[in-house]
């Protein structure tokens, strides 16, 4: 099947640093990704919708100002965490919709922990 | 707006028995179904789907029928093996809006 990467899988930063998080579609052009949170034991809860060429649509309740998504490309999307704080530690996962399809491809995730 | 429920685990089974992982769906419209599967460590495989009513899908011996009346979409293997060790993502897309929304994952340990 389709191969999307995400990188990096693991990362401790400091508060007040920002983190990106960078999501690439290998073998496929998305022209729409998806930034997800998943908490312990819970769903994932979508934050985002990036859309290759144009802004992101956020969520209700997700600040865009904190959530950076950058779109620039039909094969890379990236998910900044600005100003991170402890309450940002969480796993996040990005996904890419197979062209003209529902089909969606995961990202492997990133472990976030802010210190 | 769109919900997705799917039965708590985790589920421990034993080799060859059989699996019924339940998941029930609110939506507007006609939503197309899912099953995710996540293996440890490992980001999140599509394992099957259903575009309408009816519909079944099937894939490595695990099977789903789209069932509108009940709003259900029940995961099912006859006769499971270690290797299905994983937890299972009932899902559901808004074909208008394209958006995915989760169930809450439900946790399956086969053992030998």
């Amino acid at each position: 099947g389709a191969v999307v990467s995400q990188h990096p899988s693991w990362v401790i930063c400091k508060s007040g640093t920002s983190v990106k998080i960078e999501c690439r579609s290998l073998d496929f052009q998305a022209t729409t990704m998806f930034w997800y949170r998943q908490f312990p034991k819970q769903s994932l809860m979508l934050m985002a919708t990036s859309n290759e060429g144009s802004k992101a649509t956020y969520e209700q309740g997700v600040e865009k100002d904190k959530f950076l998504i950058n779109h620039a490309s039909l094969t890379l999307s990236t998910l900044t965490v600005t100003s991170a704080h402890p309450e940002d530690s969480s796993f996040y996962i990005c996904s890419a919709r197979w062209p003209r399809s529902e089909k969606l491809f995961f990202g492997s995730g990133t472990q976030l922990s802010v210190l | 707006g769109n919900s997705v429920t799917q039965m708590e685990g985790p589920v421990t089974l034993s080799e060859e028995a059989f699996l019924t992982i339940n998941c029930t769906y609110t939506a507007t419209g006609y939503p197309s179904l899912f099953w995710y599967v996540q293996y440890p460590g490992e980001g999140l495989q599509l394992l099957l789907k259903a575009t309408k009513a009816d519909d079944k899908g099937s894939n490595k011996g695990f099977e789903a029928t789209y069932r509108k009346e009940t709003t259900s979409f029940h995961l099912e293997k006859g006769s499971v093996q270690v290797s299905d060790s994983a937890v299972y993502f009932c899902a559901l897309t808004d074909t208008n809006a394209g958006k995915s929304t989760f169930g809450d994952g439900t946790t399956l340990t086969v053992k030998p």
